[in-house]
């Protein structure tokens, strides 16, 4: 099945900044990509998703890059506040939502106040 | 916003014995899903299932697994006999239509002694 990279695992910033999260996918087929984000003992939520007919889907401070060419996409968190800190996870799928999503290892991120 | 609920959030038995984990979907929804997360790793694809039918499964989808969803009650998530390699968090999501969100459950967390 499709493998998804992500990476950074750990991430931290200061509150204010910045923070990305870059993911890789395999199978140039895949055409759905979701990002989750899932706070301790909770369950995984979905914050943003962004399809292959797009390059640039932002909601707020969230923003998602998508690069079919080199088959990566990426999360960047914009002016970041401790409400942000948890674990974020891409994920990849071929088929559109739901079936078979391939997640990414997840990344911690930590803002500090 | 929609809730799956899931029932146990934990549970701990002894190798070789039975479980059933509890999803009760969102109520309209159509399509359901088992994903297995062990502790410090990814989600991981299991089983969709729609229309008292298994549509998909992976290879972690083994003999001993088995979901069904009786007269529209829970979706459930059988496993006999378990291994000590079942021990992860399992959650339940659903989705409206086949390319809908997923919603994604609290996980029930299985400790397989």
């Amino acid at each position: 099945g499709e493998q998804v990279e992500q990476l950074p695992s750990i991430l931290r910033v200061q509150e204010g900044s910045s923070a990305s999260i870059n993911c890789s996918y395999e199978d140039s087929a895949s055409n759905y990509f979701p990002w989750y984000k899932q706070e301790p003992g909770e369950n995984p939520k979905l914050i943003i998703d962004i399809r292959s007919n797009m390059e640039r889907k932002q909601i707020q401070e969230l923003i998602v890059l998508l690069d079919k060419k080199a088959k990566r996409f990426s999360l960047h968190i914009t002016d970041t506040q401790p409400g942000d800190s948890a674990m974020y996870f891409c994920a990849a799928s071929t088929q559109g939502t739901g079936s078979k999503l391939s997640f990414g290892k997840g990344a911690k991120l930590t803002v500090s106040p | 916003g929609p809730k799956v609920l899931q029932i146990p959030s934990h549970q701990i038995i002894d190798m070789g014995q039975m479980v059933t984990l509890n999803c009760d979907p969102v109520s309209n929804h159509l399509y359901f899903y088992w994903y297995k997360q062990i502790l410090g790793q990814q989600m991981e694809f299991l089983v969709n299932f729609y229309n008292g039918k298994v549509m998909e499964k992976s290879k972690l989808f083994k003999d001993q697994f088995s979901v069904e969803r009786p007269d529209g009650s829970y979706f459930t998530l059988k496993i006999q006999p378990t291994a000590l390699e079942d021990s992860a968090v399992y959650f339940c999501a659903s989705s409206l239509t086949y390319t809908g969100q997923l919603y994604f459950g609290e996980g029930s967390k299985l400790t397989v002694l």
